[in-house]
């Protein structure tokens, strides 16, 4: 049963054009939500993260957008760099299970085309 | 080193052979993860430890998974009589704090050690 996931495997991108990634997650009781970028052969790296009592959160070229309704969430980069190809996972965490178990998706390759 | 390091890097074990898996979590960082990483998949949790105390280990796949952090820093998953559904990478992460929210507590994670039983 997944609960966190990413529909779009890879997505190919521009330079200097906006990239979005996808997510959407299915347990109610999230109520964090971080993003990880992966290069290869590196563990991920924490990007950005939201608080589901937020809907918008941003971070220089990055911002998280959250829609608890429909349980989505997306990753907007603007400009996208060559240097943002890598993979991006999508990652909840359940108060009802410690913030320390982190649930994560199954990952978008993201390739930013010079 | 300033990061999570993790050794070997890569593993090749034969089917029914015991492996040690080591982590070195970043000084001082009182949380510790054990995470599971499929080929195509994101990782998946196995085991948290809070100094040396493991405090969940819901997401060890079967007890031939045992994992141990025995002064509160290296920590070690071991996994006997290894299987071919066991060939994953294998990360590890720490985190400065116990519990709260993940931004406050996030989790650095070392390279990982790909693990190849045949």
């Amino acid at each position: 049963d997944q609960q966190v996931k990413q529909n779009s495997p890879s997505l190919s991108v521009q330079e200097g054009r906006i990239s979005i990634l996808n997510c959407d997650y299915t347990n109610s009781m999230f109520d964090y939500f971080l993003w990880y970028k992966k290069y290869p052969a590196e563990g991920p790296t924490f990007l950005i993260s939201i608080s589901s009592i937020k809907d918008k959160n941003e971070d220089g070229r990055f911002t998280v957008f959250l829609n608890k309704s429909a349980k989505h969430l997306s990753l907007h980069i603007v400009p996208s760099q060559p240097g943002d190809s890598a993979v991006y996972f999508c990652a909840a965490s359940d108060p009802n299970f410690g913030n320390e178990k982190l649930t994560f998706g199954t990952g978008t390759r993201l390739t930013i085309i010079p | 080193g300033a990061g999570v390091s993790q050794s070997p890097r890569y593993k090749v074990a034969k089917r029914g052979q015991d492996v040690a898996l080591r982590c070195d979590p970043i000084s001082g960082h009182v949380s510790l993860f054990w995470y599971q990483q499929a080929l195509g998949q994101g990782p998946e949790f196995l085991t948290y430890f809070q100094n040396e105390a493991q405090l969940d280990k819901s997401g060890l796949p079967s007890d031939r998974f045992f994992a141990e952090r025995p002064e509160g820093s290296v920590s070690t998953l071991k996994i006997q009589r290894t299987q071919q559904e066991d060939s994953a990478v294998y990360l590890c992460a720490s985190s400065l704090v116990d519990q709260g929210l993940a931004g406050d507590n996030e989790q650095f994670f070392g390279p990982g050690t790909r693990l190849t039983v045949l």
